[in-house]
């Protein structure tokens, strides 16, 4: 069965900190993975995407970058955190072609 | 603009009623999705829907391309359907695929 797992589960970080938080998918080879943020009230917006090892694309520009330094792995990370970066992040994945998304359970980030 | 809304922003029921979701988008798309999202924030795909009806249960999601409109029917419900409905369209190419949320609707089922 394919899982898929974040980590941490939740973070409390200082304005201009590094961050890196991680995803592992198992049991899916090649995956599209995914890049989710979503500021507290706010809607869920994609951040990065990934179709293969080394290959990340941005969809929105938050100061953040993203690697997949493996097939199942997938790192969100910056070298200076903001206050605007604080809210939950979510990694996914689908597989190729128009199938659905499978979400891991996120990441809350404090930034103060 | 709002490429997806939904509707309505927020809604209470007694359990046992019934609920419609609305979802229309202003793009084209690929497919729809929805999604429960859970009150610790992880989302639990509830349909995936390019078109037509599905049924899951109590759920049953209908999408209308042609319409560019999905809604989400709740039957019977229950104080554990209480969350965060989303819906989200997808866009796809042989390279590129983006998932684009609504903003949700708010579920309270109470006793």
């Amino acid at each position: 069965a394919q899982t898929i797992h974040q980590w941490p589960v939740a973070e409390i970080k200082a304005v201009g900190s590094p961050l890196s938080l991680g995803c592992t998918i198992k049991g899916k080879s090649s995956p599209n993975l995914y890049w989710y943020w979503q500021a507290t009230g706010g809607t869920l917006q994609q951040l990065f995407y990934s179709i293969t090892v080394g290959q990340v694309e941005s969809v929105v520009q938050l100061n953040l970058s993203a690697s997949r330094p493996k097939d199942d792995q997938f790192i969100l990370s910056t070298e200076k955190l903001l206050l605007s970066h604080s809210g939950f992040y979510l990694c996914a994945w689908s597989y190729r072609g128009d199938s659905d998304y499978t979400f891991g359970s996120g990441t809350r980030l404090l930034v103060i | 603009g709002q490429q997806v809304q939904q509707s309505p922003a927020s809604l209470v029921l007694q359990e046992g009623e019934n609920a419609e979701l609305q979802c229309n988008f202003s793009t084209s798309l690929n497919s729809m999705q929805w999604f429960y999202q859970r009150p610790g924030g992880s989302l639990v795909s509830l349909f995936y829907n390019p078109s037509g009806t599905k049924h899951s249960g109590r759920l049953t999601s209908t999408t209308v391309i042609k319409e560019r409109r999905s809604s989400l029917h709740i039957s019977s419900s229950q104080t554990t359907d209480s969350g965060t409905y989303l819906c989200a369209l997808r866009r796809a190419s042989s390279s590129f695929s983006k998932l684009v949320f609504g903003q949700g609707t708010s579920l309270s089922v109470v006793p």
